[in-house]
């Protein structure tokens, strides 16, 4: 079956630095969302893609944050300066329309 | 916006008992996903159920969308289910097509 691959696994980035996290949606799916879990709590919306363009963000998604899908497979999600705050799990999903696929996640660490 | 309720947000069993957990949300969806949230913080879809009651091995899951909740069945648990179960929703067409998660139920199951 499929998957949505994401990767790094695990990144530990140090606090000020760029991050990007690396996501391959499955092939033939049309939308492309970013999820956020910080330790111990419920996982929360960042971000979604579609026909190459975001199509909704939350106010989490502020001007750190920008989103790429350089080309036909990967879609990528940026953090220009990190904060201790943005340590979390990211998760990557796609979707033909429903239901959504996620990857198994990067953990994000800014020390 | 849609809000996502769960219950209860602990349970502790022991091996072979089953369980229900429930999620209720503020209005109509049309998608509704359970996962399950490993010790390595993977989240496993466990069913995409918008309506009506689906089965798979040991899990079930039942979603009655004119009343507003879903619930999932474990039965004859295993250690091996433990880790927190989430509900997810996308609301209707007021809403947008990303996730509102519950805060999850924690399950521990002893051996």
């Amino acid at each position: 079956e499929p998957e949505v691959t994401q990767t790094p696994s695990h990144q530990v980035t140090q606090m000020g630095q760029e991050v990007i996290l690396r996501c391959v949606p499955i092939s033939n799916h049309l939308y492309f969302y970013w999820y956020r879990q910080i330790l111990g709590q419920k996982v929360e919306f960042l971000v979604s893609f579609y026909n190459n363009e975001i199509s909704e963000k939350s106010e989490i998604f502020d001007d750190q944050f920008s989103v790429e899908r350089p080309d036909g497979s990967n879609f990528t999600l940026k953090i220009r300066s990190t904060k201790l705050e943005d340590s979390a799990m990211y998760f990557c999903a796609s979707s033909p329309g429903l239901p959504q696929h996620f990857g198994d996640g990067t953990r994000l660490s800014i020390l | 916006g849609i809000q996502v309720e769960q219950s209860p947000p602990d349970l502790i069993l022991q091996e072979g008992a089953n369980s229900t957990l429930r999620c209720n949300f503020s209005d109509s969806v049309n998608n509704l996903q359970w996962f399950h949230q490993n010790p390595w913080g993977q989240l496993i879809n466990l069913f995409y159920i918008p309506s009506g009651t689906k089965q798979n091995g040991r899990l079930s899951a039942t979603t009655v969308a004119t009343e507003r909740y879903s619930l999932l069945y474990i039965s004859s648990s295993q250690t091996t289910d433990s880790g927190v179960y989430f509900c997810a929703v996308t609301g209707g067409f007021n809403y947008g097509q990303n996730f509102v998660f519950g805060p999850g139920t924690r399950l521990s199951v002893l051996p």
